[in-house]
């Protein structure tokens, strides 16, 4: 089976940074995605790591150590617009098909 | 076209009813799923099909029905469901099941389905 855990919420102020982290246990790792989904929408794919070291995409990166089971997502230059739930899933190469498995996800609050 | 539609957007049913789910995608991807996610809470897997077969059923209840009639579409058929199977209902897609590059998943944007 597999553990996935991330921060249930987390507050920061517009223009700031905030980093998400998220930590798994997982027998067969083949992947993690970080996906973004604001309420009442569908999760969007943001990044996918499946090899140690930094992932940039504009004002969002994401980190991965596979030996620490450990992933972050970095969110720069915060927007209003960027308060969401944050979803973390990691893809097992043990388990039938491309099965996802999600953290619980992480609140981003923005404030002005 | 890189989208993912599900209809109804909305749909409230009694326990007795029958009523089905509809996704749609034209990415040419062969594998689709179907999630199911309540309030505050992660998606949660239960049923993927690969090249239009039921490759995964998460052990989800027999009120629940799938169908996928070919390669773009993807039905869930409900009857006879309880209170607690409300929840948004999520399809997604991606070019095959597996692993290897990014074979990301694409969502619809959700069935938000009330029991009555």
């Amino acid at each position: 089976g597999q553990n996935i855990d991330q921060p249930t919420e987390m507050t920061a102020t517009e223009g700031a940074i905030v980093q998400i982290n998220c930590t798994y246990q997982t027998s067969g790792f083949n992947g993690l995605f970080w996906y973004q989904q604001h309420a009442g929408e569908a999760p969007t794919f943001l990044s996918y790591n499946v090899l140690d070291g930094l992932e940039e995409k504009g004002r969002f990166s994401s980190f991965l150590s596979r030996s620490k089971g450990y992933s972050y997502l970095l969110l720069k230059e915060l927007q209003m617009k960027d308060s969401a739930s944050y979803l973390c899933a990691v893809r097992d190469r043990k388990a039938a098909g491309n099965k996802l498995t999600f953290g619980g996800g992480t609140r981003v609050l923005v404030k002005p | 076209d890189t989208e993912v539609t599900q209809t109804p957007k909305h749909l409230v049913m009694g326990m007795t009813n029958k009523k089905s789910l509809k996704c749609e995608q034209h990415m040419g991807h062969r594998a689709m799923y179907w999630y199911k996610q309540k309030a505050k809470k992660p998606p949660e897997l239960m049923f993927v099909y690969s090249y239009e077969k039921l490759s995964i059923n998460e052990s989800v209840p027999s009120r629940f029905s799938p169908e996928c009639p070919n390669s773009s579409l993807l039905n869930l058929h409900l009857h006879a469901l309880q209170p607690e199977d409300s929840a948004l209902y999520l399809c997604a897609s991606s070019q095959a099941i597996g692993g290897g590059s990014y074979n990301e998943q694409f969502f619809g944007p959700g069935t938000r389905l009330t029991v009555l």
